[in-house]
């Protein structure tokens, strides 16, 4: 099955700087890859989305890259503010059949420093 | 902004005993998924169910797990005999139909808490 790899699994910037967070992922056939900002007790929140005919998408502060050859992703966050401080969760999708379920990296902790 | 729900939020049980987790997904939405978080790891894959069947499941999605979508609006998540190590964040997820890839959309969550 698919398996996601994140790193790091912290990462501390301060404020104005930028943030970087890579997932690699294992299956070939992943089309789709979210990422999704995690707030304490809080639900998953997709932030930005990726699909596989797609080599990068920006939204404001945020863009994510993909590279299928080497099977890997990014996130990056710029001009990051404290409020950017949450666990961000990569994520891919394998269509099976229809199937749409997702596997998720392990999650990064970032925290953005006044 | 429709938006999944889930009840209730916050479920105490003790050991061996069953639960029910309940979910509303997005009304137009045919895809269901549950998720699993235990307290400060990732969001784990448990099961997902389209057409009224589990489409695929998770190693984790044993014997003692079952979903059911008892009627149009409710998808349930059932743990028949609780055990300490299922103290989680169950997450409840769902997606339109289509031939390309769909976001995911998450509900709060419930937390589980085995006594």
């Amino acid at each position: 099955g698919e398996n996601v790899e994140q790193h790091p699994s912290t990462l501390s910037v301060q404020e104005g700087d930028s943030a970087v967070i890579k997932c690699t992922y294992s299956d070939s056939a992943s089309n789709y890859f979210p990422w999704y900002k995690q707030e304490l007790g809080k639900r998953p929140q997709l932030i930005i989305d990726i699909r596989s005919n797609v080599g990068e998408k920006k939204d404001q502060r945020i863009a994510v890259t993909l590279n299928k050859t080497a099977k890997h992703f990014s996130l990056h966050i710029t001009e990051t503010q404290p409020e950017d401080s949450a666990v961000y969760f990569c994520a891919a999708r394998v269509p099976l059949g229809g199937n749409n379920d997702m596997r998720f990296g392990a999650g990064t902790r970032l925290t953005v420093k006044p | 902004e429709p938006e999944v729900t889930q009840t209730p939020s916050h479920q105490v049980t003790q050991m061996g005993q069953e639960v029910i987790l309940r979910c509303v997904p997005i009304s137009n939405h045919l895809y269901f998924y549950w998720y699993r978080q235990i307290l400060g790891q990732k969001v784990e894959f448990l099961v997902s169910f389209y057409n009224n069947e589990i489409s695929e499941k998770s190693e984790i999605f044993d014997d003692q797990f079952s979903v059911e979508r008892p009627d149009g609006s409710n998808f349930t998540l059932k743990i028949r005999s609780t055990k300490l190590e299922d103290s989680a964040m169950y997450f409840c997820a769902s997606s339109e139909q289509s031939g390309r890839a769909r976001e995911q959309y998450f509900g709060p969550g419930t937390r589980l808490t085995v006594t």
